[in-house]
Parts: C-alpha cells; sequence; structure tokens
C-alpha cells in the first residue's frame, strides 16, 4: 500500500526557507503514470495547491506561489522536496505532499490531475 | 486564473440527502473531483471524474458535472459524513474549490 510521509522543521523564522521532504514508500517514485505534489492548508482556511513534479524533473507551480517555490525530486532516495522562500507569517500551514493521478479527457485532448493518495501532514510555523 | 465557488455551508438532517455544489466557467467541460476532510485529518478523494467512487467510498457518494456546476449528492446521510468537502479541477494546475462545512443535524 503506498504512503506518503511528510518531514522537516516545525518552526521556521520569516525571512527564511522553507524546506520539507515526502518520502514515498510501498511504490515507486518513478513511475510513469503519477506526478507528485505539494498542497498546503493554513489554519482553519481552505487547501491551496503549490505545485508538483513528474519523477524525470518536470514541474507545475502555483502561479501566485511561483516566484518563492521549488519542488525537486530525488528518484534514488524515492523522495521529492519542497522549498519555499522567503517566507512569512501567512506561510504557516499544515503541509501535506501527494501523489497526483493523471486522466485524459478527451473533450479537451488535455490531461488532468487530481491526487489521490495524501500524506497525513506537517504542521510548519512561521515565527521568530 | 481559473476560480471554482461552493458554499460555506450545507446542513442536513440524518438520512437525508445532502447537494454540494461547486461553480466554474464551464466547469462542465472539466473534470470535477470531489475531497472529503474530518478535523485533523488528510483529505480523502470522494470522487473522480466527475462521478465515479475510488474502492472503499461508500455508494451513497455520488456526484454530477454539467454546464458550471458540478455537485456531490450524500444520499441517506450519517453523522460519519460530517466534513469539510472540496471539489477540485484542472485549469493548466490544480484548483480548489473554497471548501463547504457539512453539518448533519
Amino acid at each position: 500500500q503506498l504512503q506518503l510521509q511528510e518531514s522537516g522543521p516545525g518552526l521556521v523564522k520569516p525571512s527564511e526557507t522553507l524546506s520539507l521532504t515526502c518520502t514515498v514508500s510501498g511504490g515507486s517514485i518513478s513511475s510513469s503514470s503519477y506526478y507528485w505534489g505539494w498542497i498546503r492548508q493554513p489554519p482553519g482556511k481552505g487547501l491551496e495547491w503549490i505545485g508538483s513534479i513528474y519523477y524525470s524533473g518536470s514541474t507545475y507551480y502555483n502561479p501566485s506561489l511561483k516566484s518563492r517555490v521549488t519542488i525537486s525530486v530525488d528518484t534514488s532516495k524515492n523522495q521529492f522536496s519542497l522549498k519555499l522562500s522567503s517566507v512569512t507569517a501567512a506561510d504557516t500551514a499544515v503541509y501535506y505532499c501527494a501523489r497526483l493521478q493523471s486522466t485524459f479527457y478527451y473533450g479537451s485532448g488535455s490531461y488532468y490531475y487530481y491526487m489521490d493518495v495524501w500524506g497525513k501532514g506537517t504542521t510548519v510555523t512561521v515565527s521568530s | 486564473s481559473y476560480e471554482l465557488t461552493q458554499p460555506p455551508s450545507v446542513s442536513v438532517s440524518p438520512g437525508q440527502t445532502a447537494s454540494i455544489t461547486c461553480s466554474g466557467h464551464k466547469l462542465g467541460n472539466k473534470y470535477a473531483y470531489w475531497y472529503q476532510q474530518k478535523p485533523g485529518q488528510s483529505p480523502v478523494l470522494v470522487i473522480y471524474q466527475d462521478s465515479k467512487r475510488p474502492s472503499g467510498i461508500p455508494e451513497r457518494f455520488s456526484g454530477s458535472n454539467s454546464g458550471n456546476t458540478a455537485t456531490l449528492t450524500i444520499s441517506g446521510t450519517q453523522a460519519m459524513d460530517e466534513a469539510d468537502y472540496y471539489c477540485q479541477a484542472w485549469d493548466t494546475s490544480v484548483v480548489f474549490g473554497g471548501g463547504t462545512k457539512l453539518t448533519v443535524l
């Protein structure tokens, strides 16, 4: 059974870089069928997609965060990582990693993506 | 950027049918997905590709998508269905609705 586990510091200082890693177990991150992504949820608020990566390194980012986000993959460790720079209190959230499944929509001739397996999430607080 | 709109809250009596809507421009021309999130837990996919249920999701969960609106329907709602529900679509990036809190009174 596929499992994802987030890890990283729970406290980050303002203006510094938030770094998290997601370890995938029970399956290979190099599978051609999936993307791997990060989603966050500020306290009491809704879900916000951060970005996704394919095992080859191809990425999609949320346009509103793109200037501060880097997602990378390490296939040898079956892990992918998130770096978010210049953090502020607004970046305080539960951060989830997830597997993205793709489906082909014939109507538009496009692939659509959704999250079918989620990690348990890790809380990151930005505070001095 | 593409936006999805959900009602902040929906209430339903046990055993009745709950409907949660998700509106977006020409959403019916895309696939809609739905997630259930209970307090302190990760989201769980309950509907994909508008109306398909993942393995393990009860049959009382169903979905539809047409025009500008996707709908998640829970038939015979149970107390355990009380949760936040999020719709999602793809428009060159993942887009979430703001979420709907379902209360089972």
